[in-house]
């Protein structure tokens, strides 16, 4: 199994450039997520979706765009980086939840780690 | 206040010791609990869900405190590879706008 892929790993962007970050996971998992984690920031949530055409802002959405046109896929898009957007990005993937649980737990993707210059 | 805090340590611990970490949250209708270990510059990875009758996992328990709002994590006989930032999550039941804490850092020391 797969688990959650994202690419690229690296990025380096110029300010203003745009960008897709890809996440799929091949799991079957209704809810996927975005995060960010700067140092000493523990993770940050972007935007999530809880199933196809389904999503919703986290703590931190300025500057980001998602769309959910499949269970599998969760591209997130920077719009016009900034250097406040260097970060390390995590899409992360879970089942629903039942009898009471919110989910099972999510599977994160390795990461990218993006440089805006 | 915060949704999810934790100490962030780091707490230096001798092989073999036993060590305990708390996490408190602020949502009392939060209904799933979790436990995650990242390594650095790795990603989370989901070390055991949280019951409410408490759970363990080899070396590890978890104990769920509704009253008191919190869980907790004891690692016995610790390990050199048990050095990592353990990271708590709570939310309530079908809210998947997760909340992760800013995680508690364990250096176990020879």
């Amino acid at each position: 199994n797969a688990g959650v892929t994202q690419t690229p790993k690296f990025q380096v962007l110029k300010t203003g450039q745009s960008m897709t970050l890809q996440c799929a996971q091949d799991m079957n998992h209704e809810y996927m997520s975005w995060y960010r984690q700067d140092p000493g920031m523990g993770l940050r949530l972007i935007h999530y979706s809880v199933g196809a055409g389904i999503t919703d802002q986290g703590e931190v959405p300025n500057g980001y765009n998602v769309s959910r046109s499949t269970t599998e896929d969760f591209p997130l898009r920077l719009l016009s980086a900034a250097p406040s957007q260097t970060s390390v990005y995590f899409c992360a993937s879970s089942s629903a939840g039942t009898g009471g649980r919110a989910n099972y737990g999510y599977t994160f993707g390795s990461g990218t780690r993006l440089t805006v210059v | 206040r915060k949704e999810v805090e934790q100490d962030p340590g780091p707490f230096n611990v001798p092989e073999g010791a036993t060590v305990a970490f708390n996490c408190t949250y602020s949502n009392s209708a939060s209904q799933s609990f979790f436990w995650y270990r990242q390594d650095c510059r790795k990603e989370p990875k989901l070390l055991m869900s949280v019951y409410s009758s408490g759970n363990e996992d080899g070396r590890f328990t978890a104990q769920l405190n509704r009253a008191s709002q919190y869980i907790s994590l004891l690692i016995r006989d610790s390990k050199l590879s048990d050095s990592a930032t353990y990271l708590c999550v709570v939310n309530p039941w079908g809210y998947q706008k997760v909340t992760f804490g800013t995680g508690t850092k364990l250096q176990v020391i020879p």
